[in-house]
């Protein structure tokens, strides 16, 4: 049974430029959410994608966008790369209802994929 | 807005020793709670995961404890071993109140178990 699968796994852009990064959730999971994580933090949401929907976001700017499809994978974007987008970037999947609490599951991330912007 | 706390930011202990991890949460109102270890530059490993209605879990030499009434949770190791080196991260899920429920983290504990 195949984990969460995240690709790249490490990625250099130069500033300005545009980036997608993959992920395939964990068989049986329908929900992906996206994190990032800067060196010495720990991981903040970006958003989360259930039924090909973004259904909430954190604290992040619309260069930051996403896609899901019908396969349950997912799809990072980030535009206008700036330095402080540097970080590792997580994918975690889930098998939860938006209206079911995830009591009896939690989530599986990735391996990740580093992102340096220089 | 639910924050998470971990102390301390860095332990570092000898071989053999018990240790506790400390993790603290703002709104007891979570689903439950998940202990994660991130090895340096790598992604996360779920260790335990307690339900909202119960107090701990076991697994191995890792005991997780969880007094959501207190928004309080310990993550006990037993006879440490340098294998355990790693940062250990606190995460809450709790509804976020736009239809769907969010994984909040601590910005962890660094631990180095020295041989």
């Amino acid at each position: 049974d195949a984990g969460v699968t995240q690709s790249p796994t490490h990625l250099i852009k130069t500033r300005g430029q545009q980036v997608t990064l993959r992920c395939s959730p964990k068989s049986g999971h329908d929900t992906v959410s996206w994190y990032q994580q800067a060196l010495g933090q720990g991981p903040q949401f970006i958003f989360q994608y259930y039924e090909e929907e973004e259904r909430q976001r954190g604290n992040f700017p619309d260069r930051f966008s996403g896609h899901q499809f019908p396969n349950y994978s997912s799809e990072l974007n980030v535009n206008a790369l700036l330095l402080g987008d540097s970080a590792l970037y997580l994918c975690a999947s889930s098998s939860i209802l938006t209206r079911q609490p995830p009591s009896l599951y939690g989530y599986t991330f990735g391996s990740g994929t580093r992102l340096t912007v220089v | 807005k639910q924050e998470v706390t971990q102390i301390p930011a860095a332990l570092s202990v000898p071989e053999g020793e018990n240790l506790v991890l400390n993790c603290s949460f703002t709104d007891s109102a979570i689903y439950n709670l998940q202990w994660f270890r991130q090895d340096p530059g790598k992604g996360l490993t779920s260790l335990l995961l307690i339900q909202s209605s119960q107090r701990e879990q076991t697994s191995g030499r890792l005991n997780a404890s969880l007094d959501k009434s207190s928004g309080r949770s310990t993550l006990y190791i037993a006879a440490s071993q340098p294998g355990d080196s790693a940062t250990y991260l606190c995460a809450v899920s709790s509804w976020s109140g736009a239809g769907s429920y969010q994984l909040t983290f601590g910005k962890g504990t660094k631990l180095s178990v020295i041989p």
